[in-house]
This record gives structure tokens, sequence and C-alpha cells, in this order.
């Protein structure tokens, strides 16, 4: 079974231009979570989808940044224009059922490298 | 809201030897604690859990301890090995609301032969 695979795995950008990250979860998890890791910082939550659905946005930075999920499947998360500040890495996760939520349930893709020059 | 704070950002050790990682939380209701482990080029993987019942919880060549009393929880490697190098994360689940974890800032362990 494939695992959750985002793309690309790096991207270079310059400041004021748009990037646009995409996260494929497991088949099947309706739920689809993004994060941010700033270099040496903790891993910070974005938002949370429950299938197309916004549960959760509270960790959107600002504006700049648009998430979405049409369908249900797969997710996208647009950064439009780019600052310094947003580079990091930025993670994709995804799980079955939030009722029967367990660590070792939610699955994390490997991230996209984003460097905001 | 919780925060969680890691006590070393690097810990360096030699092959063999026993690595402990540290981590302090902030909301003394917190009731379950996450451990991650993010190999280079991966996402964070699960390593093991506790909940607040528990001082104690021990896998395979890991434990976490728990110490409610000063809101520190750790996590010890016996044996540790190079395949063991990583960034390693303590997190908080929220005792009420969502269940997304609240992170804190990684300690990446370096293991030398």
């Amino acid at each position: 079974e494939a695992g959750v695979t985002q793309f690309p795995s790096h991207s270079v950008i310059e400041k004021g231009q748009t990037v646009t990250l995409r996260c494929d979860p497991i088949s099947g998890h309706d739920n689809l979570y993004w994060y941010r890791r700033v270099m040496g910082k903790e891993i910070k939550f974005l938002l949370h989808f429950v299938k197309e659905s916004k549960q959760d946005e509270s960790g959107m930075p600002n504006n700049r940044f648009l998430a979405e999920r049409t369908g249900g499947t797969y997710s996208t998360l647009k950064v439009q224009p780019a600052e310094l500040e947003d580079s990091g890495v930025y993670f994709c996760a995804s799980s079955q059922d939030d009722q029967d939520w367990a660590p070792e349930k939610l699955f994390f893709g490997s991230g996209t490298q984003l460097s905001v020059l | 809201g919780e925060s969680v704070g890691l006590h070393l950002p690097t810990l360096s050790v030699q092959e063999g030897d026993n690595s402990i990682i540290n981590c302090a939380y902030s909301n003394s209701a917190s009731d379950y604690f996450i451990w991650y482990k993010q190999e280079s080029g991966k996402g964070p993987q699960f390593i093991i859990d506790i909940r607040s019942n528990m001082d104690k919880r021990q896998g395979q060549r890991v434990t976490v301890l728990l110490n409610k009393t000063v809101k520190h929880l750790s996590l010890q490697i016996a044996a540790t090995q190079p395949g063991d190098s990583a960034v390693y994360f303590c997190a908080v689940r929220p005792t009420r609301g969502s269940y997304i974890p609240t992170f804190g800032r990684g300690t990446s362990l370096i293991v030398h032969p």
C-alpha cells in the first residue's frame, strides 16, 4: 500500500513568487493534515481536512496560504506571494478515522522542503 | 494553549551508549504524550506513547518516563545504534477538542560509530 506522498520534495523560489505543494494521502483516509517545520523549531499544525471540508484551519499563518482538497482526495497548499519566512519543511499527514485516533494511525509524508530566496 | 519544549537541540552519543532525550510540557492537565522519530528525508514516525496514568512504558530498546510533578518526560534509547540517528520530537495531545498533537522543537540525535 502506498504511503502519504508529497510533491515536490524540494522547491526553491524567489520572494514574491507562487508555489503549490501537493499531498496525496493514503487511499481511504478521510483526515488530512498539513504541518510546517521552520528550521530548528517545532512542527506546527497548519490545518485539518475531513474529506473536502476544512475542519480546523487555526494554524494557517495568514491569507497568503490557501489549502484545498477538492473531491476529498489529494490536497494542495498554495503560498502566494511567498515570503522569506515561509521557508521550511511542509509535512502532510493522513489518518483514517478521527473517532478512533491513535498516533500510530497518523501517517506522515516525507515533506516538501521549501526555500524562499 | 499547550507548549512543548525540548532541553537540547542536539545530542551526540557513541554507538552502544544509552541515549536520553528530554522534553517539558506546560499544561498540567495534559494526559497523553507521544514520541516521534524523523529520519533524514522522511516524515515523522510514531515510536511510543504514554498516558498520564502511567509513569513508565517500555518498547523495544526504548523507554518513556513521565514525571507529572515537574511536567517532564524523557525518551531513553538503550544501546544506541547508527540507525537511531534522527530528530526526535515529543508531542502532547490535547485533553479536549481535536486530537491534533502539539509538537516540541525536536532533538537531533547523532550516533558516532
